[in-house]
């Protein structure tokens, strides 16, 4: 069984301009969430999606940040415009059940940002 | 919101035992799990408590006390393999919030 994947592993870009991250979450997850790592910080909850819809986005920092999941399959993280607060490791995550099944999260090898 | 301490990094000889504690001040716990991730990579599931007491899962074990508000994380006949970090989280609704995490170094 596959896990979950990201795409890019990194991206270096300039302040001001927008990035695109991309999770493929393990199949037949319903349940996506996006995490970030700033450096020598914890990681920090960003949102939830349940299929196509955002159970919980109270993580998202502000609105430079775009999450969506279309079909309910895999999701997209839009930073516009980038800045460089926004450096970090982005973690995406999947999982089956919720908490009956203990919210066992997959999570994938993470996008490292490099926002200069 | 949401916080949970624990030491920032242990060291220890193969074989040994070491023990990871966490202490948490979350709202709508549920439960606590351990995530283990090596050099920056994917954060891998350990453990997950949502009871008082111990769930054992071969070398590694972890405990919950909810009157106490804490945790830990055993590990057992450690190897070379286990030098890793390894993070507490809190449950709350579907969410986890994460510790800083412990950064376990262990020595031949």
């Amino acid at each position: 069984e596959a896990g979950v994947t990201q795409f890019p592993s990194h991206s270096v870009i300039e302040k001001g301009q927008t990035v695109t991250l991309r999770c493929d979450p393990i199949s037949g997850h319903d349940n996506l969430y996006w995490y970030r790592r700033v450096m020598g910080k914890e990681i920090k909850f960003l949102l939830h999606f349940v299929k196509e819809s955002k159970q919980d986005e109270s993580g998202m920092p502000n609105n430079r940040f775009l999450a969506e999941r279309t079909g309910g399959t895999y999701s997209t993280l839009k930073v516009q415009p980038a800045e460089l607060e926004d450096s970090g490791v982005y973690f995406c995550a999947s999982s089956q059940s919720g908490l009956a099944g203990g919210n066992e999260q997959f999570f994938g090898p993470g996008t490292r940002l490099t926002v200069l | 919101g949401q916080s949970l301490e624990q030491p920032s990094e242990v060291t220890a000889v193969e074989g040994a035992i070491v023990q990871i504690n966490c202490t948490y001040q979350t709202s709508g716990f549920y439960g606590l799990s351990w995530y283990q991730q090596h050099d920056g990579g994917a954060p891998t599931f350990l453990s997950y408590n949502a009871l008082d007491g111990l769930e054992e899962t071969g070398r590694f074990s972890s405990f919950l006390s909810r009157s106490d508000s804490s945790g830990y994380l055993l590990l057992q006949e450690l190897q070379m393999k286990d030098s890793a970090s390894y993070f507490c989280a809190a449950i709350n609704d579907y969410k986890l919030s994460f510790g800083a995490g412990t950064t376990v170094t262990v020595r031949a």
